[in-house]
């Protein structure tokens, strides 16, 4: 079974601090990991993606660090906004199929002001 | 990335029903998916529909509980036939592009209650 571990299950930080979610992958096959940000009644929104022939991505705020040889990577969300409260999903795939994601279990971020 | 339609946005049936989700993309892709979200929970892949063919279900899911229509390459359809309560969750539709664009879009969502 091919499966995506997240951590934590829920986050609270306060406005401006960094919060730091990990998700850990067992099928080294993987080659594609995405982070997805889902408010409440809407579907997730792809936030940022990256292939495991780089250790860090950065697109704005939000930093994907990725670990191959640990087959782990983590979301960093620099100078975070109330506006980040959502829930937050890893997943990953193996892109040279085309084959479905796989998701973690989700973090749900709260951000106070 | 792919703009997608979903309808409808929720609904609340009656147990022993049947609701037909509808999933319209503004492109053509090749492959299309549909995922169920209970409340509070993570994306659990339903199945891959398949153009002109018959849908691939996960496991756990089965074609009578959930058939899926994928007439052309730009819609499709996901029936939950006889609901029960247990069937409440949200039903996302899901598109990927391969290639120069690689990534995966999903539509709103259609938020189901079974009463």
């Amino acid at each position: 079974q091919q499966q995506v571990k997240q951590s934590p299950q829920s986050l609270i930080v306060q406005k401006g601090g960094i919060p730091i979610i990990n998700c850990a992958y067992e099928n080294t096959a993987f080659d594609y990991f995405p982070w997805y940000q889902q408010f409440p009644g809407k579907g997730p929104a792809l936030l940022i993606a990256i292939r495991p022939d780089v250790s860090e991505k950065k697109e704005g705020r939000f930093t994907i660090s990725f670990n191959k040889s640990a087959k782990q990577f983590s979301l960093h969300i620099m100078d975070s906004q109330p506006g980040d409260s959502a829930t937050y999903f890893c997943a990953a795939s193996q892109e040279t199929s085309g084959s479905r994601l796989t998701f973690g279990e989700g973090t749900q971020l709260t951000v106070n002001p | 990335s792919a703009v997608i339609s979903q309808k409808p946005s929720r609904d609340i049936c009656q147990r022993g029903t049947s609701l037909t989700i509808q999933c319209q993309v503004d492109s053509q892709v090749t492959m299309m998916f549909w995922y169920r979200q209970q409340p509070g929970q993570s994306l659990t892949l339903i199945a891959t529909a398949n153009q002109g063919s018959e849908a691939t279900y996960e496991s756990g899911f089965v074609i009578d509980k959930f058939p899926i229509s994928r007439p052309n390459l730009t819609f499709s359809t996901l029936t939950v036939s006889n609901m029960s309560p247990e069937d409440s969750s949200i039903y996302l539709c899901s598109v990927v592009f391969l290639g120069q664009y690689y990534g995966y879009t999903f539509g709103s969502g259609t938020r189901l209650t079974v009463v």
